[in-house]
């Protein structure tokens, strides 16, 4: 079935440096949908940006990402990490394998962000 | 003022009894959905509904029963809870049911289950 793997359970680095979080899936379709969600601590998830075109930048919030068809990836980057970026980042695959369109998310990476 | 409304926002409850979370959403959306967040699973989803009709359940359990009454609203019912229910859960929507609709979550019910 369809799947989204994210091999970082935690990151952490220094504020300034850039920020990478990896996504890879697994689809039958040959055009997914790709999504990245932000969630702080304790608040909900919120989309932080969507893609399904290969090979475009997509960027929102001083974060972006690139959906490869090629590498089955849509790994989040953003160029210099701040202190408010620490949160739990979820990279997201739209799927219908039984029958409706629903979200399958990856186990989620936590990005803590220090001084 | 919240788009999308949970209540409780906290729940404890004991083994075996039964509970109504309850969601309501005010985005004018046609779909809803819930979402369980739990330690071993983090977020993984549960029913989708769209004009008030059961789209997809991907819950094995009969235990959770998920109840529309409005359009706009969307409640979970669990009876014989278990420790191992204890979890967030989160209701959310979107204006389609499409491959790209984007879903918006509510604050979520923590439940405990003792």
């Amino acid at each position: 079935g369809d799947s989204v793997t994210q091999t970082e359970g935690l990151v952490t680095l220094t504020e300034g440096l850039p920020v990478m979080l990896n996504c890879t899936y697994q689809t039958i379709y040959s055009n997914p949908f790709l999504f990245w969600y932000v969630q702080h601590l304790n608040e909900s998830p919120r989309l932080l940006l969507k893609s399904f075109t290969d090979n475009k930048r997509t960027e929102h919030q001083g974060f972006h990402a690139t959906l490869h068809k090629s590498s089955s990836s849509f790994h989040l980057q953003k160029s210099s990490a701040q202190l408010s970026d620490s949160a739990l980042y979820y990279c997201a695959l739209s799927s219908a394998s039984s029958g409706s369109w629903q979200l399958i998310f990856g186990s989620g990476t936590q990005l803590t962000v220090m001084p | 003022d919240p788009k999308i409304i949970q209540k409780p926002k906290y729940l404890v409850a004991v083994t075996g009894s039964e509970k109504i979370l309850i969601c309501e959403q005010y985005l004018g959306h046609n779909a809803m959905y819930w979402y369980r967040q739990s330690a071993k699973k983090p977020l993984e989803f549960m029913f989708s509904y769209s004009y008030q009709k059961l789209m997809d359940n991907q819950t094995a359990s009969s235990r959770f029963q998920p109840q529309s009454s409005k359009k706009n609203h969307l409640d979970l019912q669990i009876t014989a809870l278990k420790p191992d229910d204890s979890a967030t859960y989160f209701c959310a929507s979107s204006q389609g049911t499409g491959e790209g609709d984007t879903q918006y979550f509510g604050p979520g019910t923590r439940l405990l289950v003792l």
